[in-house]
C-alpha cells in the first residue's frame, strides 16, 4: 500500500518569512495529493490539491510543487502570519484504488510574530 | 460547521467496555470514512463505506466495527478488542465521481479516552 512520509515534525518560522513542507510518497499510481490545515481543536480542512499531471499550483500565499518521477511534493507559504500556525498534513491518493486518503505524519507550524 | 456532524465531543470509557461513536452527515454524500488520530502523528483510515450496507476495512479496522444502515450515518464502534483506544476519532464523507479526487469533508471529531 501506500506510504506518505512527511517533514519536519515542527517548523517555527518568524512572521513574514517562507515556510516549506516536503513530502514523499512510495506508490507511483498515486495521482492525487491535497493539503489539509488543522487548526488547534478544529477538524482538518481542504487548503490545497495537485493532480499528478500538474508540476505546480499557487493560491495566493500558498503553493505546492510536485515532482512525480523522483515522488516527493512539497507546501510553500509566503509571508507567513500568525493565523498560518497550525497542523499541516499532506496526503496521496490512487483513485483507481478507491477514495482512500493516506495521510503523511503531519507538521506543526508556529508562526512567531 | 454544519453539514457532518459527531457525538459526542468527549468520551470516557472504562477498559473493557465497547462504546459507540455518532457520525451523521447531511450533505448528501455517498462514502463515509473513519479516521483515528494520535498525537504527532498522522490520520490513519479505519473503515470506510462509499454505499448503504458496505464498508471496507482500512488501516487499522482491528478492534473496531461499523455499520452502514443509512445513508446519512456511519457510526464507529471500539470494541474491548482494541488494545489502545485513547485517541481523536474523526469522520469524514464525500461525493463519489469520476473525478481525480473527491474532497473529503471532516467532522469536528470524538476525543475518546479509555480510563
Amino acid at each position: 500500500g501506500e506510504n506518505v512520509e512527511q517533514h519536519p515534525s515542527t517548523l517555527s518560522v518568524q512572521e513574514g518569512d517562507s515556510a516549506v513542507i516536503k513530502c514523499t510518497y512510495s506508490d507511483s499510481a498515486s495521482n492525487y495529493f491535497p493539503w489539509y490545515k488543522q487548526e488547534l481543536g478544529k477538524r482538518p480542512q481542504l487548503i490545497i490539491d495537485i493532480r499528478s499531471n500538474v508540476g505546480e499550483k499557487k493560491d495566493q500565499r500558498i503553493a505546492v510543487t510536485l515532482n512525480k518521477t523522483a515522488k516527493h511534493f512539497s507546501l510553500h507559504i509566503t509571508e507567513t502570519q500568525p493565523e498560518d500556525s497550525a497542523v499541516y498534513f499532506c496526503a496521496a491518493i490512487n483513485k483507481a484504488a478507491g477514495n482512500k486518503l493516506t495521510f503523511g505524519g503531519g507538521t506543526r507550524v508556529l508562526v512567531k510574530p | 460547521d454544519g453539514g457532518i456532524t459527531q457525538s459526542p465531543k468527549y468520551l470516557f470509557r472504562k477498559e473493557g467496555q465497547n462504546v459507540t461513536l455518532s457520525c451523521e452527515q447531511n450533505l448528501n454524500h455517498d462514502a463515509m470514512y473513519w479516521y483515528r488520530q494520535d498525537p504527532g502523528q498522522g490520520l490513519r483510515l479505519i473503515y470506510y463505506s462509499q454505499i448503504v450496507n458496505d464498508f471496507q476495512k482500512g488501516d487499522i479496522a482491528e478492534g473496531y466495527s461499523v455499520s452502514r444502515e443509512k445513508k446519512e450515518s456511519f457510526p464507529l464502534t471500539v470494541t474491548s478488542a482494541q488494545k489502545n483506544p485513547t485517541a481523536f476519532y474523526l469522520c469524514a464523507s464525500s461525493i463519489i465521481t469520476g473525478a481525480p479526487f473527491n474532497e473529503q469533508f471532516f467532522g469536528p471529531g470524538t476525543r475518546l479516552t479509555v480510563l
